[in-house]
């Protein structure tokens, strides 16, 4: 299975700053044939369930606000935040689906300063 | 607009069986694959298992192999999961997604169903 591992676990930043958030994998997840990268970035907040912000590494998702951005290539990807706002305040995921079973990181906590 | 409503969770105990189900509207659901995804408490999110758009293809998480089978009908726009052997580790709540037609990530989800085993 391929392990993915993000970072930091938590992260407090202030308000109107940038959150960056990592995720790597144990294995590649870019697919040479279609130069696609099958990676995918989730919010969560409490008592709900996850949102898709981002896939294919930097695609956002219809309806999500442009200060949430994807970029990365092959094990190394990157959730970018700027400007923080206050409703950003969740854990967010990444996940490859690049092979079964797809897998999900474990998790940034996300919080004001 | 995307709507998925589980239902079938419960308290019960370990060695039970339990038939969670996902009904599923705004969209053609015969189209699309499905996966559940559990979350156990104050944990992250763990990939259960998929189906196909036509139910010929299946997959399980190792942890669920031979214990939870995963089935739809398209005729009743209804996806399930059948779990048996359950365990207090399957204590989780376990939510329905709808796969993207190119791919296994979800944009739409449910609110979840609430799955507790403890004797």
């Amino acid at each position: 299975d391929i392990v993915m591992t993000q970072s930091p676990d938590s992260l407090a930043v202030s308000l109107g700053e940038r959150a960056t958030i990592n995720c790597k994998s144990s294995q590649s997840v870019l697919y040479s044939s279609n130069n696609k990268n099958y990676l995918a970035w989730y919010q969560q907040k409490p008592g709900q369930p996850p949102k898709l912000l981002i896939y294919w590494a930097s695609t956002r998702q219809s309806g999500v606000p442009d200060r949430f951005s994807g970029s990365g290539s092959g094990t190394d990807f990157t959730l970018t935040i700027t400007s923080l706002q206050a409703e950003d305040v969740a854990v967010y995921y990444c996940q490859q689906y690049y092979s079964t079973p797809d897998t999900f990181g474990q998790g940034t906590k996300l919080e004001i300063k | 607009e995307v709507q998925l409503v589980e239902s079938g969770g419960g308290l019960l105990q370990p060695g039970g069986s339990l038939r969670l189900s996902c009904a599923a509207s705004g969209f053609t659901f015969s189209s699309y694959a499905m996966s559940w995804v559990r979350q156990a408490p104050g944990k992250g999110l763990e990939w259960v298992s998929a189906i196909s758009n036509s139910d010929d293809t299946t997959y399980y998480a190792d942890s669920v192999k031979g214990r939870f089978t995963v089935s739809r009908d398209n005729s009743k726009n209804t996806l399930y999961l059948q779990m048996s052997s359950l365990r207090a580790e399957d204590t989780a709540v376990y939510y329905c997604a709808k796969a993207d037609s190119s791919g296994f990530f979800y944009a739409g989800w449910g609110q979840g169903t609430e799955v507790t085993v403890s004797s």
